[in-house]
């Protein structure tokens, strides 16, 4: 079982860009998983962001997708989410998962976007 | 995209009931299909992958089952920690989808 863990500021402007890390530990990103982000507007349900491979591959959410970026570190055993341009529609509670299925969660991060 | 509505979006139930939570998709999904159980304030837990395979861990009164475009969520004996929100995603293709919840609530 990994453990997944949010970090990033919590309050960004409009039209700059958000910019969130997961650290991953008890897993290596170097797997048979996709590591994955997804967000929860507050009230709301659960929208998929996109997700990356080990190989570097990524998918997006074509909602998001020209606005959104997924990179990973394996040196750190991290990856990043950055969503540029964002709006009072961005505000949500941001999660990172482990595998399509989501076998593992971070406990999620609140990021308000507000002036 | 791939649709997914889920009925009922809100469910009231008693201790021990038997509750079933159907999610309906826009189009063949085969079996890549998960079900996850949220409670205020936690991030959703996976209960259910691969249509019918239970999460380890997760207590066997939960079971699902469903192929093509409809699938279901039963809980046998609803137990005071079930009430919360559940959910349906599709893991067939890409965008990944979610249904929109359905919550569980005491009678």
């Amino acid at each position: 079982q990994a453990q997944l863990q949010e970090s990033g500021p919590g309050l960004v402007r409009p039209s700059e860009t958000l910019s969130l890390v997961c650290t991953v530990s008890g897993h290596s990103l170097n797997s048979n998983y996709n590591w994955g982000w997804i967000r929860q507007p507050p009230g709301k349900g659960l929208e998929w962001i996109g997700n990356i491979y080990d190989t570097g591959e990524t998918n997006y959410n074509p909602s998001l997708k020209s606005r959104v970026t997924i990179t990973l570190d394996t040196s750190r055993n991290q990856f990043s989410l950055r969503v540029t341009s964002v709006t009072a529609e961005d505000t949500a509670v941001y999660y990172c998962a482990r595998g399509d299925y989501g076998f593992d969660w971070g406990q999620g991060t609140l990021v308000t976007v507000s002036s | 995209d791939i649709q997914l509505t889920q009925s009922p979006s809100f469910l009231s139930a008693s201790v021990g009931d038997r509750v079933t939570i159907t999610c309906r998709a826009s189009q063949d999904i085969s079996n890549y299909f998960a079900w996850y159980q949220q409670k205020p304030g936690k991030a959703p837990k996976l209960l259910i992958y691969a249509t019918s395979n239970l999460q380890s861990g997760v207590p066997s009164r939960f079971s699902g089952s469903g192929s093509g475009t409809e699938f279901t969520l039963t809980i046998s004996s609803l137990q005071p920690e079930d009430f919360a929100t559940y959910y349906c995603q599709q893991v067939d293709s890409y965008p990944r989808t979610f249904g929109p919840g359905t919550k569980v609530d005491i009678k």
